[in-house]
């Protein structure tokens, strides 16, 4: 079965501070990574997608990376600003769109 | 920013009644997905279409019914919501090429009592 874990389940960061979010992924057959960021009550927006061939990818304050091999992936925020706060989401996907596979994000809270 | 559309944002209906959630893109894309969410909770697919005419059940089982007789709308039915129905419905599309983004909607946040 498919799966998408997520650590850690919630975090609290200064604002300014810079963080990192973790992703463990079961999916197979791997063909993409995707992260997306989910504000309180609206919908997921995208902020990076990896094949399974890219290790790294970046999106102005948002980097995230990819290990194939250990089927971990990673999403950095630099420089964090209140504007983050929000629900971030770790999605692995295989060769169709039907059979992505989300976790259950990391709820990011930025504190003046 | 996306130019997929839901409505109604918020819903609050009795047990029994009927509902449709309209959801609408102008991207042209082939490919539109349901999927529903409950706080704290994965995203889960109950419903995708890879073109007109076309529906497919998801991963979640669901009793909502979609239709796809036109590319830009995918409205979802549910015939005789109950209080189990209560959830954050997401419509999302795709142009379906490669590894391409998936783009959502604001949701349809829908509360049956």
């Amino acid at each position: 079965k498919n799966q998408v874990e997520q650590s850690p389940q919630s975090l609290i960061i200064l604002e300014g501070k810079n963080c990192t979010l973790q992703c463990n992924y079961t999916v197979s057959p791997f063909s993409n990574l995707r992260w997306y960021k989910q504000d309180t009550g609206r919908g997921p927006v995208s902020l990076t997608i990896m094949t399974f061939s890219e290790n790294t990818k970046s999106n102005g304050r948002y980097t995230a990376t990819l290990d194939a091999d250990t089927k971990q992936s990673s999403l950095h925020i630099t420089a964090s600003q209140l504007s983050d706060s929000a629900s971030y989401i770790c999605v692995g996907g295989n060769s169709g769109y039907s059979t992505l596979t989300f976790g259950k994000g990391t709820m990011l809270l930025v504190s003046p | 920013e996306a130019d997929i559309y839901q409505i109604p944002r918020y819903l609050v209906i009795g047990t029994g009644k009927k509902i449709t959630l309209e959801c609408s893109q102008t991207m042209g894309h082939d490919k539109m997905y349901w999927y529903q969410q409950d706080p704290g909770m994965e995203l889960h697919l109950i419903h995708y279409s890879y073109g007109v005419n076309s529906t497919e059940k998801g991963d979640l089982s669901s009793e909502s019914t979609v239709s796809r007789i036109r590319t830009e709308h995918f409205p979802l039915t549910l015939e005789s919501a109950r209080p189990s129905h209560t959830s954050q419905y997401l419509c999302a599309s795709s142009d379906g090429r490669g590894a391409g983004e998936l783009f959502f909607g604001e949701g349809s946040r829908l509360t049956v009592l």
